[in-house]
């Protein structure tokens, strides 16, 4: 596809299951970032690869979140344990210069 | 205090509206001024991207930032029920850094 896809686009869990989200960027970019979106507020920065690097983890907001892009291509989120408060959209931008260039996201409910 | 601040509205406007979007920085070091677009259920999409201070104009909309003040703005001429959706600006120095965003309403 043209454009960053996520998946899934709904996940609903209860509290304590581990979740992963996938995110598939666009082909080319060397660049993917995860922010978090909760309700009513802009995007908050969680992590940045550059190819297969982790080159800014200083976003995740606890050891509970875990992102990896081990080939350099898709990315996966991985929150263990999850709790209410982790409830948001969860998305995925990729770049090849300044503009980014955003997935539609994965809303996560824990209930 | 956040870094970037942004009223969240909701602003409700006419058709045919001129629409005036704003957001205030604290941050000296933001080189980078965006903004974004989003859509119900839909990640941001880049509307406009300006780099340090001055004006950008493309099609009905035009960016402006003033350094001076850490002030952006976003105008929106001729305004379209189309464009009703969820406004985020967004400041880079090293990471991008989002507003809350403004819920916009063009009523026909």
């Amino acid at each position: 596809g043209a454009g960053v896809s996520q998946s899934p686009r709904y996940k609903v869990a209860k509290r304590g299951q581990d979740v992963a989200l996938r995110c598939d960027p666009i082909s080319g970019h060397v660049s993917l970032f995860w922010y978090q979106q909760a309700l009513g507020q802009g995007p908050e920065f969680l992590t940045y690869f550059q190819n297969e690097a982790q080159l800014d983890k200083s976003g995740l907001p606890s050891d509970r979140f875990f992102a990896e892009r081990p080939e350099g291509s898709v990315s996966t989120l991985k929150i263990q344990r999850t709790q209410q408060e982790d409830s948001a959209v969860y998305l995925c931008a990729s770049s090849s210069g300044q503009g980014k260039f955003f997935g539609p996201g994965t809303r996560l409910t824990v209930l | 205090q956040k870094e970037v601040e942004q009223d969240p509205g909701p602003l409700s406007v006419p058709e045919g509206a001129i629409v005036s979007l704003n957001c205030t920085y604290s941050n000296s070091a933001f080189q980078y001024f965006m903004w974004y677009r989003q859509y119900s259920r839909k990640g941001p999409e880049l509307l406009m991207y300006t780099y340090s201070s001055g004006n950008k104009e493309d099609g009905r909309f035009t960016a402006q930032v003033d350094k001076s003040s850490k002030y952006i703005s976003l105008f929106i001429r001729d305004s379209q029920p189309s464009d009703s959706a969820t406004y985020l600006c967004a400041c880079q120095g090293g990471k991008l850094i989002f507003g809350q965003g403004t819920e916009l309403s063009v009523k026909p």
